[in-house]
């Protein structure tokens, strides 16, 4: 089936420690997401790519990287400069401009 | 910052219809209406969008103003599985795919 995969579902790191969560869609969409959500809050955009080898920062790109080397992934980096880790994190892809968005479960990150 | 205005909370009797207000009173002309939920801890999930006619499917109601400024998700007959945060978002259709924006959205309580 198709669908966008996000990996791993807990991940626990220590405090200046990088950590990258996985994303990988088999749906053929060109643009992806990643955004950040806090306990009782909406979700906020870090970076989104519209196509291979291109992306952009969204409103909370700060201590976050990302690279888009194949058109089915999109890896996030959570850097030591991330100052507050801990949250939800939640990816996503579109096919077209006119179409919906699919999310994956989430990675729920815990700095420890 | 997101371009539309929703309600915090709303409660709903199960059985009867859930409207779900959503202001977007700067929208363009060429941006659609999206609605999405996000029932705790997994990824949100999509309901309908529409331009400027009302829609419908096997989930929802989209009802837009004529003007286009606010819009109004129905769920005909809630569930107590309809329990769950929802987003209404816009988004262009004209141009680059650019990004998601997303509110704080309404949470649903849908009460036996």
């Amino acid at each position: 089936d198709g669908g966008i995969t996000q990996s791993p579902k807990y991940l626990f790191r220590k405090e200046g420690q990088n950590v990258t969560l996985s994303c990988e869609q088999n749906l053929n969409h060109d643009a992806m997401y990643w955004y950040r959500q806090d306990p009782g809050q909406g979700l906020r955009l870090i970076y989104y790519s519209q196509i291979v080898n291109d992306f952009q920062k969204g409103d909370i790109a700060e201590g976050y990287s990302v690279s888009r080397e194949k058109k089915e992934s999109f890896p996030l980096t959570v850097t030591s400069a991330q100052k507050n880790p801990t949250a939800f994190y939640l990816c996503a892809s579109t096919l077209s401009r006119n179409t919906e968005a699919f999310f994956g479960q989430g990675t729920r990150l815990t700095v420890v | 910052d997101a371009k539309t205005t929703q309600p915090p909370s709303m409660d709903c009797a199960e059985g009867r219809a859930a409207n779900l207000p959503c202001n977007h009173s700067t929208i363009s002309g060429n941006e659609y209406v999206y609605w999405y939920r996000q029932i705790h801890s997994q990824g949100p999930q999509y309901i309908i969008h529409g331009l400027k006619n009302n829609e419908t499917n096997e989930m929802a109601s989209l009802i837009i103003t004529e003007d286009r400024k606010s819009s109004t998700l129905i769920l005909p007959h809630a569930t107590l599985r309809d329990t769950a945060v929802y987003y209404c978002i816009v988004r262009t259709y004209g141009g680059s795919q650019g990004n998601l924006i997303f509110g704080k959205g309404t949470k649903l309580s849908v009460k036996p």
